[in-house]
């Protein structure tokens, strides 16, 4: 099993330039999830997803945009980049139910200058 | 506004200590309390606590939960450099699918 694999792993962009990531996952879960890893800031959820084909807002869901139109994958994207976007993206996900433990894709660091 | 404190924010101690790691919460609706091990890349799961009072170890880690007093923590005995990364707190907030507040995580160097 791969377990959540996320693409790609580095990426460069300049501002207001539109972008997608992706996350999949093998293991069949329900819950997947976008995070964001700044210094000093921890992880913050971005968007997330209870099953196929919903979404929610999280902490700081402005300028970005998700779509789970397939269980194993989560997509975010960024219509118009901007500097303050630069960060360290985790995808993760999850089972639904009491096995509450999030498995973390390797991450993705994206740069806007 | 729900939050979620960690304490120290870094800590240095040489291999054989024994640290200790807080993390503070306040959120709406708890539901459980994760502590998750950050080396280079992804965190990985080191335990959830949903109870008071019950202690959960693995090796030489374990963790409990004071639901009264809002906190949680991890100890770590007899340290060795592998112990170093970044350990963060996640902590459940109910009604809203497994949603998760992450604390700002407590940087551990553990010195030969």
């Amino acid at each position: 099993n791969a377990g959540v694999t996320q693409t790609p792993k580095f990426r460069v962009l300049k501002t207001g330039q539109s972008m997608t990531l992706l996350c999949a996952q093998d293991m069949n879960h329900e819950y997947m999830y976008w995070y964001r890893q700044d210094p000093g800031m921890g992880l913050r959820l971005i968007h997330y997803s209870v099953g196929e084909g919903t979404t929610a807002k999280g902490e700081v869901p402005d300028g970005y945009n998700v779509s789970r139109l397939k269980k194993q994958n989560f997509l975010l994207g960024l219509e118009s980049a901007a500097p303050s976007q630069t960060s360290v993206y985790f995808c993760a996900s999850s089972y639904v139910g009491l096995k509450k433990e999030q498995f973390f894709g390797p991450g993705t660091r994206l740069t806007v200058l | 506004e729900d939050k979620v404190v960690q304490s120290p924010l870094s800590l240095v101690v040489h291999e054989g200590d024994t640290v200790t790691l807080n993390c503070s919460y306040e959120v709406t609706n708890f539901r459980s309390l994760l502590w998750y091990k950050q080396e280079k890349k992804a965190p990985t799961f080191l335990f959830m606590l949903t109870s008071s009072g019950i202690e959960k170890k693995s090796g030489r880690l374990s963790s409990i939960l004071d639901k009264k007093e809002l906190f949680s923590i991890l100890n770590i005995t007899a340290t060795q450099t592998g112990d170093s990364a970044v350990y963060l707190c996640a902590v459940e907030r109910g009604n809203t699918g497994n949603q998760f507040y992450f604390g700002t995580g407590t940087s551990l160097t553990v010195i030969p």
